[in-house]
């Protein structure tokens, strides 16, 4: 069967770094997304990992092992605002998206 | 604001009740998703429409019936739902469903936060 695993919660400070990782099992893979979803909101995309390495947008940075079935998500300068759920999901060999949970992060001050 | 909406953004219906709910897209995408979100679930696949045909319809109970007059509406019509149905159900468009579009971001509505007594 197909699946992602991901940490239910996590908690960090403010002004802090976090990591939250995303491991997948698919039936093949045409690239990873990382959605941020805020209660009460529509998910919004983050970012996309088609190769293995790093990909850095300003706090926020995602990276991708192929080899390893393994991606996180990495947010720096922690603000209250990322207070929220982090959705990772992948495009499997028929390109349909697989979710992840979801992993809620909770900041505190 | 995302370019997608739905309405409503919350719903109380019965088991006998019938509803639906509607979601339009103002990005000219060509492809509408259907999902449900449970608590502490993944994300469920209920319907996806491409060019306004269902090419996809992953084993949803036919309480849930979904149309696609045009690449801009989505309705999920609702009749005799179950108390295991109250979830919030997101709609989401993205450029196209074609195969081989691996780079294929999706854009989501609010969602509809649907309670069954």
């Amino acid at each position: 069967g197909q699946n992602i695993d991901q940490p239910t919660e996590m908690t960090a400070t403010e002004g802090a770094i976090v990591q939250i990782n995303c491991t997948y099992q698919t039936s093949g893979f045409n690239g990873l997304f990382w959605y941020q979803q805020h209660a009460g909101e529509a998910p919004t995309f983050l970012s996309y990992n088609v190769l293995d390495g790093l990909e850095e947008k300003g706090r926020f940075s995602s990276f991708l092992s192929r080899s390893k079935g393994y991606s996180y998500l990495l947010l720096k300068e922690l603000q209250m605002k990322d207070s929220a759920s982090y959705l990772c999901a992948v495009t499997d060999s028929n390109y349909q998206l697989i979710w992840g949970a979801g992993t809620k992060l909770i900041i505190k001050p | 604001e995302t370019g997608v909406t739905q309405t409503p953004r919350h719903l109380v219906m019965g088991m006998t009740n019938k509803k639906s709910l509607k979601c339009e897209q103002h990005l000219g995408h060509n492809a509408m998703y259907w999902y449900k979100q449970s608590a502490k679930k993944p994300l469920e696949l209920m319907f996806v429409y491409s060019l306004e045909e269902r090419v996809e319809n992953n084993s949803v109970p036919s309480r849930f019936s979904p149309e696609c007059p045009n690449s801009s509406h989505l309705f999920l019509h609702l009749h005799t739902l179950q108390p295991e149905d109250s979830a919030l159900y997101l709609c989401a468009s993205s450029p196209t469903h074609e195969a081989g579009s691996s780079y294929n971001e999706q854009f989501f509505g609010p969602g509809t936060r649907l309670t069954v007594l």
